[in-house]
């Protein structure tokens, strides 16, 4: 079945360090992929989604690329903030109909002024 | 504007009891998703609802859990006889595209506690 697998947390960095959270997926035919993030206290929120193969999601500074021959959807940021601390899910939507998104178990992003 | 709703927040239930818990989506939204999340992992997706149709539930994990949005608005999920490993926070999502092709809208959800 489809499978989304993102490294584990929590993520520990620095104001202005550079971000990578992996996300590596598997599933048939072509999905739409997304990051979500959660901020504390609040419901999940879509981040940036590429819905096809060498697409770039980006959305406030965040940045992601649909790579088909890794099967991966890494999420990245240039220089990060305190305020980005909070909890990244990236998900996939399989093709062929199927209705719900499959998500990652979620990587914690702690950020230290 | 309002975003999509859940009620209660919280609920405890002892071992054996029925839970209701409510969804109210954002206005005019064609579609609604109910999510599982259990402590430390991502969500799971349970069933689908296209207005006021279920056109998915294959992710429902038992016979106990069940699901209706009678006038395509408001949906409730009802736990029947709920058991410890029914413990986890519930998700509603709402979407105003089709079968989940558009942008899901989550709620705060609602966090169940089984003792």
């Amino acid at each position: 079945g489809d499978s989304v697998t993102q490294m584990e947390g929590p993520v520990t960095l620095s104001e202005e360090a550079f971000l990578t959270i992996n996300c590596t997926y598997t599933a048939t035919g072509y999905p739409s992929l997304f990051w979500y993030v959660q901020y504390p206290g609040e419901g999940l929120q879509l981040l940036l989604k590429a819905t096809k193969a060498d697409d770039k999601g980006s959305n406030k500074g965040f940045e992601a690329t649909y790579r088909k021959e890794t099967t991966s959807f890494h999420l990245e940021k240039g220089s990060v903030q305190v305020s980005d601390s909070a909890v990244y899910f990236c998900a996939l939507k399989a093709g062929g109909g199927a209705d719900g998104l499959t998500f990652g178990k979620g990587t914690h992003l702690i950020i230290q002024p | 504007g309002a975003g999509v709703s859940q009620s209660p927040r919280y609920k405890v239930a002892k071992r054996g009891q029925d839970v209701a818990l409510r969804c109210d989506p954002i206005s005019g939204h064609v579609s609604l998703f109910w999510y599982q999340q259990a402590l430390g992992q991502g969500p799971e997706f349970l069933t689908y609802f296209q207005n006021e149709a279920q056109l998915d539930k294959s992710g429902l994990p038992s016979d106990r859990f069940f699901a209706e949005r009678p006038e395509g608005s408001v949906s409730t999920l009802k736990i029947q006889r709920t058991q410890q490993e029914d413990s986890a926070v519930y998700l509603c999502a709402s979407s105003p595209a089709d079968r989940g092709l558009g942008e899901q809208y989550f709620g705060p959800g609602t966090r169940l506690t089984v003792t």
